[in-house]
């Protein structure tokens, strides 16, 4: 099945600097990519995915990379602010059927 | 759009008491809703695949006799813990497939914390 690796575990930030979680993933068919983000006690909340036919999306201070042949994507997030700090889960799939979680990164933004 | 809801959001029970969690797409029609557990500072723990009008998927160690799901509409799933003890205490987490506009994505519920004392 597949594996899902997430680093750094922990990143801290001051407000304003850029920040990257990294992902790779083991099983060549998928092809899906989501990017959640988790406040405290809330569920997870899709911020930004990718598909394999697309090697970068932006939406704003966000952006994904996806590199199929080294198996890895990644998040982006600039000028980043205090409202920026919670838990990121990178995911990896066939399509969202049946997603595999990295274990998480928690972000701590430094005003 | 894609809003995901859950209720009740935290419930509190006695140990041998069985609670069920409703878990609704508001805005578009689910075939395919997700059952999680998270643990504390943990990841997203896959209980449970429910398919609507059909049997749920469990995961491997997930009791389905324990944990019983119900899709009965393209909206609607529901999660009965039955005969609850502390250890179930946990967050439980739904989450539901969309696939408007051909595009193939999985929107998360609030979650609900349920505590069993």
């Amino acid at each position: 099945g597949e594996n899902v690796e997430q680093h750094p575990s922990t990143l801290s930030v001051q407000e304003g600097d850029s920040a990257v979680i990294k992902c790779t993933y083991s099983d060549s068919a998928s092809n899906y990519f989501p990017w959640y983000k988790q406040e405290l006690g809330k569920g997870p909340q899709l911020i930004i995915d990718i598909r394999s036919n697309v090697g970068e999306k932006k939406d704003q201070r966000i952006a994904v990379t996806l590199n199929k042949t080294a198996k890895h994507f990644s998040l982006h997030i600039t000028e980043t602010q205090p409202e920026d700090s919670a838990v990121y889960f990178c995911a990896a799939g066939a399509g969202s059927y049946q997603l595999t979680f990295g274990k998480g990164t928690k972000l701590s933004v430094i005003p | 759009g894609a809003v995901v809801s859950q209720h009740p959001s935290w419930v509190i029970c006695k140990s041998g008491t069985s609670v069920k969690i409703e878990c609704r797409s508001l805005d578009f029609q689910a075939t395919t809703m997700f059952w999680y557990r998270q643990f504390p500072k943990q990841s997203l723990m896959l209980m449970a695949t429910s398919n609507e009008g059909s049997k749920a998927t469990y995961e491997q160690g997930v009791e389905k006799d324990k944990f019983l799901i119900n899709h009965a509409s393209l909206t609607l799933s529901t999660l009965t813990v039955t005969s609850a003890h502390p250890e179930d205490s946990s967050f439980y987490i739904c989450s539901a497939r969309s696939l408007a506009g051909g595009a193939d994505t999985q929107y998360f519920g609030p979650g609900t914390r349920l505590t069993v004392l």
